[in-house]
């Protein structure tokens, strides 16, 4: 678990406000993954990064970006927040070696992000 | 969008029944996978069965699919309060992946 680690675990913050999710992980994986979950929606993909500096959108980006600086590092930001981006997030690894075939995912402990 | 479904949504058995959750998609793929899910905790990845294979097994577990039918299932056999979590299908499409809903297993001893 302590693999890919996500900060803060949980989150309190008000409408407008700008907030940070950081995620690090010490597996040596080259791809890094955002999702938020929702009640009864599962997981949607928000942005993911293939390597440093490399940025692609998901099917949900609207509202947040991303940072990739560094290999072992992914953070999410939210410019402007908003109620109904209270979720639970995660973030993910994964590793290309195993080529397409595989995109086996490991997933942090996931931060609860509640904006009133 | 999401691409799997996964049936039922909550699933509710006794210490060693067998619990079986479906899993449908749209699109082709590469592969299936099925991650565990603790309340509130990151998914951890169970299995994962290729499109070109038809069965897989990883000990208490086992994992079907059907490309013709766009449809995978997953087996607990001879449950134990432990295995109580919500269980999500994955599908793997040239590195796009997507997640059902879930199905909520509940474990009763």
């Amino acid at each position: 678990d302590a693999d890919v680690t996500q900060t803060p675990r949980n989150r309190i913050t008000k409408t407008g406000k700008r907030i940070m999710l950081e995620c690090s992980q010490t597996k040596g994986h080259d791809r890094m993954y955002w999702y938020r979950q929702d009640p009864g929606l599962g997981l949607r993909l928000i942005y993911y990064s293939f390597d440093v500096k490399d940025i692609n959108k998901g099917e949900i980006s609207d509202g947040y970006s991303v940072s990739r600086q560094a290999q072992a590092k992914f953070s999410l930001s939210l410019e402007s927040a908003i109620p109904n981006q209270t979720a639970l997030y995660f973030c993910a690894t994964s590793d290309s070696q195993g080529g397409i075939a595989k995109n086996i995912q490991y997933f942090g402990a996931g931060t609860r992000l509640s904006v009133l | 969008s999401q691409q799997g479904e996964e049936d039922p949504q909550a699933l509710s058995i006794q210490e060693g029944e067998n619990a079986t959750m479906n899993c449908s998609y749209k699109t082709s793929i590469n592969n299936l996978q099925w991650y565990r899910q603790n309340s509130g905790r990151g998914l951890v990845h169970l299995i994962l069965i290729r499109s070109n294979e038809r069965e897989k097994h990883s000990g208490r577990l086992r994992v079907t699919l059907d490309t013709s039918k766009k449809s995978s299932s997953l087996l607990i056999t001879a449950s134990r309060a432990a295995d109580t979590a919500s269980y999500f299908c994955a599908t793997n499409n040239n590195n796009d992946m997507r997640f059902g809903a879930g199905t909520r297993l509940t474990v009763k001893p």
